[in-house]
């Protein structure tokens, strides 16, 4: 059964700090590696990575993926009480996504 | 992600009765899967539908549950005889591309918040 372990469950950090949210991975027929962010209601895409070593960046986000080891880390920096959030790491293989339980990212003035 | 459309965003069933849940996919997408969401979990995978055909049931529970996609209209999620425990956030995604493809990323849609009482 294809499994997505997410660590750590949840976080609480300052204004300012750079978070590192992991993501381990075991499937079959991997497709693609997905991040979305989480507010109560439905998940946001981040990003999708598919190829290892090549970093991902959005603003203070970024997020790389080696399939050697079979991970991911999402990085936040300069994090902002907006931040607070679950973030979900997702595999895409074959026909459906297998979603990891979540990182509760607390971000706090 | 706003184009995944799901409805109702909130339903409230007792015990024994039906909950019918809608969604309509994004524009141009003609992939639908469902997801649900229990408190305190992540989010598990259902069902994976193209139009007229269940190209993936696997996560869908054996008994009262079922989904559809039909040729017009939006997608179908039903639960009947709902229990407690089928309360929980039901999510809608969509994606443009056939299984396989890793180029297309899947949006989800505001979800349904099932409460049975």
């Amino acid at each position: 059964e294809d499994k997505v372990v997410q660590s750590p469950l949840s976080l609480v950090v300052h204004e300012g700090d750079t978070v590192t949210l992991n993501c381990s991975y075991e499937v079959t027929n991997f497709r693609s590696l997905l991040w979305y962010k989480q507010e109560k209601k439905a998940p946001t895409f981040l990003f999708m990575l598919t190829s290892s070593g090549i970093e991902k960046k959005s603003g203070r986000l970024s997020s790389i993926l080696d399939k050697k080891e079979l991970f991911s880390i999402l990085n936040i920096t300069a994090t902002q009480t907006g931040d607070s959030a679950v973030y979900l790491c997702a595999v895409r293989a074959n026909s459906k996504l297998t979603f990891g339980k979540g990182i509760t990212l607390s971000v706090r003035p | 992600n706003a184009g995944v459309m799901q409805n109702p965003r909130h339903l409230v069933r007792r015990r024994g009765q039906e909950a019918r849940l809608r969604c309509s996919p994004m524009k141009g997408h003609s992939h639908v899967y469902w997801y649900r969401q229990l408190p305190e979990e992540g989010l598990k995978f259902m069902v994976y539908l193209q139009k007229e055909n269940i190209i993936d049931e696997s996560g869908m529970p054996k008994e009262r549950f079922s989904a559809e996609f039909p040729k017009e209209g939006p997608s179908i999620l039903r639960i009947q005889q709902v229990v407690r425990g089928d309360s929980a956030a039901y999510f809608c995604a969509s994606s443009p591309l056939v299984q396989g493809a890793s180029g297309n990323t899947i949006y989800f849609g505001e979800g349904s918040w099932l409460t049975v009482v």
